[in-house]
């Protein structure tokens, strides 16, 4: 199946810095991926969907300059988290739409491991 | 407005046992429904899905119910062992156009030996 990586798997930074997570797909090229958001015991939010070579789509109430979403190339997609805070810790989880089918959608996403990020 | 609702919130099922959680989702344009595993610290990992066009679908130990005119669909998994004890996501999206995937809440599986 389509594999789909993340670096790091956690981050602790300051607050006020800069972390920028990496989204890959492995074995094929995602034209489309997803950034979500998850809270500890809640379901993933979606942040932004980002398709490559344009300006990523954010949600209602996400941030676009806080949370930068660059996806340069068929295989990666970044997140970065600009000028991050406390309330800004979770775990960021990534996914990629395999565009060769072979599943039951052509909407079938394929998730990162996730990134966990803490910040002090 | 939460498009998918999830349900139970959490689930103990002694092993060997069926768990059975449930789906409803209000959008008719729907056509595409995930079910997907996640364990702590890890990303979901898709499980099962189906499309609208048949009533069930089983692979191994999991099957998915989908009952259209409810717009209900729910997994079953069958003789539960302890490694699956994991959160269940449900989703929902659409084939075309704004084709985002629409989680439920989750459910949280413990399996007892």
């Amino acid at each position: 199946g389509a594999v789909v990586s993340q670096h790091p798997s956690w981050v602790i930074c300051k607050s006020g810095t800069s972390v920028k997570i990496e989204c890959r797909s492995l074995d094929f090229q995602a034209t489309t991926m997803f950034w979500y958001r998850q809270f500890p015991k809640q379901s993933l939010m979606l942040m932004a969907t980002s398709n490559e070579g344009s300006k990523a789509t954010y949600e209602q109430g996400v941030e676009k300059d806080k949370f930068l979403i660059n996806h340069a190339s068929l295989t990666l997609s970044t997140l970065t988290v600009t000028s991050a805070h406390p309330e800004d810790s979770s775990f960021y989880i990534c996914s990629a739409r395999d565009p060769r089918g072979g599943g039951i959608s052509y909407n079938e996403q394929f998730f990162g491991p996730g990134t966990r990020l803490t910040v002090l | 407005q939460q498009q998918v609702k999830q349900s139970p919130q959490s689930l103990i099922v002694q092993k060997g046992g069926i768990s059975i959680i449930n789906c409803a989702y209000e959008n008719t344009a729907f056509d595409y429904f995930p079910w997907y595993q996640q364990f702590p610290g890890k990303g979901p990992a898709l499980l099962i899905a189906i499309r609208p066009d048949v009533s069930e679908k089983k692979e191994g130990r999991f099957t998915i119910s989908f009952n259209k005119s409810a717009k209900q669909f729910s997994l079953h998994i069958m003789d539960s062992q302890p490694g699956d004890s994991a959160t269940y996501f449900c989703a929902a999206s659409r084939q075309t156009g704004a084709n985002n995937l629409f989680f439920g809440t989750g459910t949280r599986l413990t399996v007892i030996p």
